[in-house]
C-alpha cells in the first residue's frame, strides 16, 4: 500500500461544477499537509497548506481529518484553468515529503 | 525571476554516459530537495540538504547517484553510467524549514 493514496481520476466536469478530491495517508505521525497543482509537463506548484481547522482560499477549501488520516480538496465554481493534476502531499516530519500519484482534473466548457 | 532554476532543461544521453544536473534554489531557502518523477506518478523523494549537509538519501538513490551542495547554495545531481530506467524528470525544490516546497522546472532526462 502506498503511503499517500489519492482518487486516481480522471475527473471530467463542466465549468461551474463543484469537485472534491480525497486523499488518505498511512503514517499517523505525519505533521503537515499540502495540496499541489501540476500542469502537464510543468513542475508542481504549491496550491495551499491544509490545517486541522480547515482552510479556504477563494474557490478552494481544504480539510484535514487526523483521526481518519484523510485530506480533501474542494473546488467550487470550477474554471477551465483549473484543469491540472492535483497532488496530495504529506510531511512526515522534518520536511520529509511524500507525494500522492495525483488526481487529474479536466474542466470542460 | 527569483524562483528555483534548473539546468539543463532537457538532456539526452546514451546509456553508460555520466550526466550532471544543476539546481539553484530560492536564495533565502536553507533546504534543497531532489525528486524524480515518471509519467503518471507523483514526485519520488531522492535526497535533501539543509545548508550544505546532506541529511537524508532515499533507497532509490543507488550508488550511481550522487548529490552535492558544497556551499549551501546551488546543488548538483550526478548520475554515473546511466541506464534507460533513469529516464525521468528530475525535480529540485527548496524551502525554509517547516514550510512548503517550491519546485524548479525540472530537467527531463532521456537515456537512449
Amino acid at each position: 500500500r502506498k503511503e499517500v493514496e489519492q482518487d486516481p481520476g480522471p475527473f471530467n466536469v463542466p465549468e461551474g461544477a463543484t469537485v472534491a478530491f480525497n486523499c488518505t495517508y498511512s503514517n499517523s505521525a505525519s505533521q503537515s499537509f499540502f495540496w499541489y497543482r501540476q500542469d502537464c509537463r510543468k513542475e508542481p506548484k504549491l496550491l495551499m497548506s491544509v490545517y486541522s481547522s480547515g482552510n479556504e482560499d477563494g474557490r478552494f477549501t481544504a480539510q484535514l481529518n487526523r483521526a481518519s488520516q484523510y485530506i480533501s480538496l474542494l473546488i467550487r465554481d470550477s474554471k477551465l484553468s483549473d484543469s491540472a493534476t492535483y497532488l496530495c502531499v504529506v510531511n512526515r516530519g522534518d520536511n520529509d515529503m511524500r507525494f500522492g500519484a495525483g488526481t487529474r482534473l479536466t474542466v470542460k466548457p | 525571476d527569483t524562483g528555483v532554476s534548473q539546468n539543463p532543461r532537457h538532456k539526452i544521453t546514451k546509456r553508460g554516459q555520466n550526466v550532471t544536473f544543476r539546481c539553484d534554489p530560492i536564495s533565502e531557502h536553507n533546504r534543497l530537495y531532489w525528486y524524480r518523477q515518471t509519467l503518471g506518478q507523483g514526485p519520488e523523494f531522492l535526497t535533501y540538504f539543509q545548508n550544505e549537509a546532506q541529511l537524508e538519501k532515499s533507497r532509490l538513490l543507488s550508488d550511481r547517484f550522487s548529490a552535492e551542495r558544497p556551499k549551501g547554495s546551488f546543488s548538483t545531481l550526478e548520475i554515473q553510467r546511466t541506464e534507460q530506467g533513469d529516464s525521468a524528470m528530475y525535480l529540485c525544490a527548496s524551502s525554509l524549514v517547516g514550510k512548503g516546497q517550491y519546485f524548479g522546472p525540472g530537467t527531463r532526462l532521456t537515456v537512449t
